[in-house]
């Protein structure tokens, strides 16, 4: 079955600085990969998926993330925070485009002015 | 255009009744998928449909949990006997086919 980590529960950042969140998968064969966003009392936001080809994907908000498929890895990174980022992060994988999703614990962000 | 709508957003009720739960998919996305948000957690996965295939019902919890489908329209999920560890925020979301989840805001179920 598979399954995400997330292993950082919460991270604070400083407005301006740089953020990565790590993202860790277990599944067998190529996943397909999502990080989402939840801002308070939103709704998931996609900011990025990776189904195939390029390894480092662009996404809204300045978002990027790369799969690395030795490490089994998907982080996201953004170079520069801005306050309105400060929310729940969450990556999550699929066997197939359109299947269901597996989703991590999610990673809280706060945002230090 | 109109995403993904859930209603109610807040529903509270008492323990050993049942609640339905809609959700207003987008239109023209052929798959429907239900999550569960449990404070402080992650989405577990509930339920899927996929157009006129048989459901898949294998994050399901209980009996007491169902969920139905007309066409690509409209789905229910219907909680029955709920109990105070149902507690938790139920999220919708929609896709065209085999294509990324657009979600809900969700409606978040208070047991008493």
């Amino acid at each position: 079955a598979q399954s995400v980590t997330q292993p950082d529960i919460h991270i604070t950042v400083s407005e301006g600085a740089s953020l990565e969140l790590r993202c860790n998968y277990s599944y067998g064969a190529t996943p397909y990969l999502f990080w989402y966003v939840q801002s308070p009392g939103q709704g998931l936001q996609l900011l990025l998926k990776y189904f195939s080809g390029d390894t480092l994907v662009q996404g809204i908000k300045g978002f990027e993330a790369e799969f690395k498929r030795s490490q089994s890895s998907f982080n996201l990174r953004k170079p520069s925070v801005h306050w309105s980022d400060a929310a729940e992060y969450f990556c999550a994988v699929s066997k197939a485009a359109g299947n269901k999703l597996t989703f991590g614990g999610g990673t809280r962000v706060l945002v230090k002015p | 255009g109109a995403g993904v709508s859930q209603s109610p957003s807040n529903k509270v009720t008492e323990k050993g009744k049942d609640v339905e739960l809609r959700c207003d998919p987008i239109s023209g996305h052929t798959a429907l998928y239900w999550y569960r948000q449990r404070l402080g957690q992650g989405l577990e996965f509930l339920i899927y449909f996929q157009g006129n295939s048989a459901p898949d019902k294998s994050g399901l919890p209980s009996d007491r949990f169902s969920a139905e489908r007309t066409g690509e329209s409209v789905s229910t999920l219907t909680i029955q006997r709920t109990q105070q560890e149902d507690s938790a925020v139920y999220l919708c979301a929609s896709s065209p086919y085999q294509n990324t989840q657009y979600f809900g805001p969700g409606t978040r179920l208070t047991v008493l």
